[in-house]
């Protein structure tokens, strides 16, 4: 009863290949999140959806992008992976009073 | 800039002890803190929510929120090396969060 998934658990690609990370969810929450995380960091706000309102935060650089063609499902496209994009991708989903954030179990992500 | 802070740690308790993690932030208009667990290469997983000055309780964990002194603090009764991890702790801002970098607690047999 999975209820943020995300696919795949760990991504191998070349530097400047095209990568295509996606997230679902059972349940049926109107804000999506992407998050990046490096090691011993905390997770960094990529961008977020309510509905299917884009909010990309200012840092966020161009080479990543994002697309939620319904409220299941959304993806994280990253067009030219560099070295420094290595990281854990975390997707996450907004539950409403009182806006606990829930994760998905993470993308590894690896530029060779 | 909203900031959240906590100190990285190791905090290092011997099981059965009392764990305390504490975190300061910024952001007066922050209505909710969060605390999540994070073990080595996994996403973080959400322990409790507290958002009225005071204690919350669920089972071995105690949330504390101060919003004077704008601190929140997470006490773990009765560790166990289970519990070894990293804390993150996180604010709320409208429809995102502000997390704090965490705090490792191993907890030692």
């Amino acid at each position: 009863d999975a209820m943020v998934i995300q696919n795949p658990r760990y991504q191998v690609t070349q530097f400047g290949k095209p990568v295509t990370l996606s997230c679902s969810q059972t349940l049926n929450h109107n804000v999506m999140y992407w998050y990046q995380q490096k090691s011993s960091q905390a997770p960094k706000l990529l961008f977020h959806y309510y509905d299917k309102d884009f909010n990309n935060e200012a840092d966020t650089p161009d080479n990543f992008q994002s697309r939620r063609p319904n409220t299941s499902f959304c993806f994280l496209d990253i067009r030219s992976p560099g070295l420094g994009d290595a990281a854990m991708y975390l997707c996450a989903t907004l539950a409403v009073p009182y806006n606990e954030q829930f994760f998905g179990p993470g993308t590894r992500l690896t530029v060779l | 800039q909203k900031e959240v802070e906590q100190n990285s740690g190791p905090l290092s308790v011997p099981e059965g002890a009392i764990a305390s993690l504490n975190c300061t932030y910024s952001d007066r208009g922050s209505q909710s803190f969060f605390w999540y667990r994070q073990y080595s290469g996994k996403s973080p997983e959400l322990i409790m929510f507290i958002y009225s000055n005071g204690d919350k309780e669920d089972g071995r964990f105690t949330a504390q929120l101060n919003k004077a002194s704008q601190y929140v603090s997470l006490l773990i009764r009765d560790s166990q090396p289970s519990d070894s991890a990293t804390y993150l702790c996180a604010g709320s801002g409208f429809q995102k969060l502000v997390f704090g970098t965490g705090t490792r607690l191993l907890v030692s047999p």
